[in-house]
């Protein structure tokens, strides 16, 4: 399958920082990449669907102005978790989707972002 | 109602047996239907991918597709210890192609 590359895997912030996730399509131009976060013990909640050169889309109850999204290749999107507080310490994963309708959608390794 | 809903388990399996594991969605208008496994502390890796009405087959895994039932399933044959693990039905849902995912059923294959 293609592959997508999300970075760093683990971060360890102070809180009322800002961390930055990368999330990376290497061998495909991804037309649509999907942010998603996941508790423990619980299923994936979307949090946006970001598309090349527009703004992303976010999800009901997901703060725009606390999760930046940016997506400005068809190769990049990053996440910036800004202000970052405790509760926001879960596993944020990218999802990357090519050109077309009926395509597949793969999965960055997650990030796993512990705010102390 | 969910969106969409699996069985959250376990269900359990005998090594060697036919694992079943089924998903059902709320949006009719729904166009394409993922079927992932999650080790645990691990990303989602993509098994089957499907949009058409029907079964479509990669080496042990069947995806079955029922669009007017609102209804996609898993068959994984010949079931391994390694194919314990989580696995979430996902549907790409009729309009702003979102990515949905159902809460996930877990699998255990017992020697």
């Amino acid at each position: 399958g293609a592959v997508v590359s999300q970075h760093p895997s683990r971060v360890i912030c102070k809180s009322g920082t800002s961390v930055k996730i990368e999330c990376r399509s290497l061998d495909f131009q991804a037309t649509t990449m999907f942010w998603y976060r996941q508790f423990p013990k619980q299923s994936l909640m979307l949090m946006a669907t970001s598309n090349e050169g527009s703004k992303a889309t976010y999800e009901q109850g997901v703060e725009k102005d606390k999760f930046l999204i940016n997506h400005a290749s068809l190769t990049l999107s990053t996440l910036t978790v800004t202000s970052a507080h405790p509760e926001d310490s879960s596993f944020y994963i990218c999802s990357a989707r090519g050109y077309g309708g009926n395509t597949e959608a793969f999965f960055g390794q997650g990030t796993r972002l512990t705010v102390v | 109602q969910k969106e969409v809903e699996q069985n959250s388990g376990p269900l359990s399996v005998p090594e060697g047996a036919i694992a079943s594991l089924n998903c059902t969605y709320s949006d009719r208008g729904s166009q394409s239907f993922f079927w992932y496994r999650q080790y645990s502390g691990k990303s989602p890796e993509l098994i089957m991918f499907i949009y058409s009405n029907g079964d479509k087959e990669d080496g042990r895994f069947t995806a079955q597709l029922n669009k007017a039932s609102q209804y996609v399933s898993l068959l994984i044959r010949d079931s391994q210890p390694s194919d314990s693990a989580t696995y979430l039905c996902a549907v790409e849902g009729s309009s702003a192609s979102k990515i949905i995912f159902g809460s996930g059923t877990r699998l255990s294959i017992r020697p």
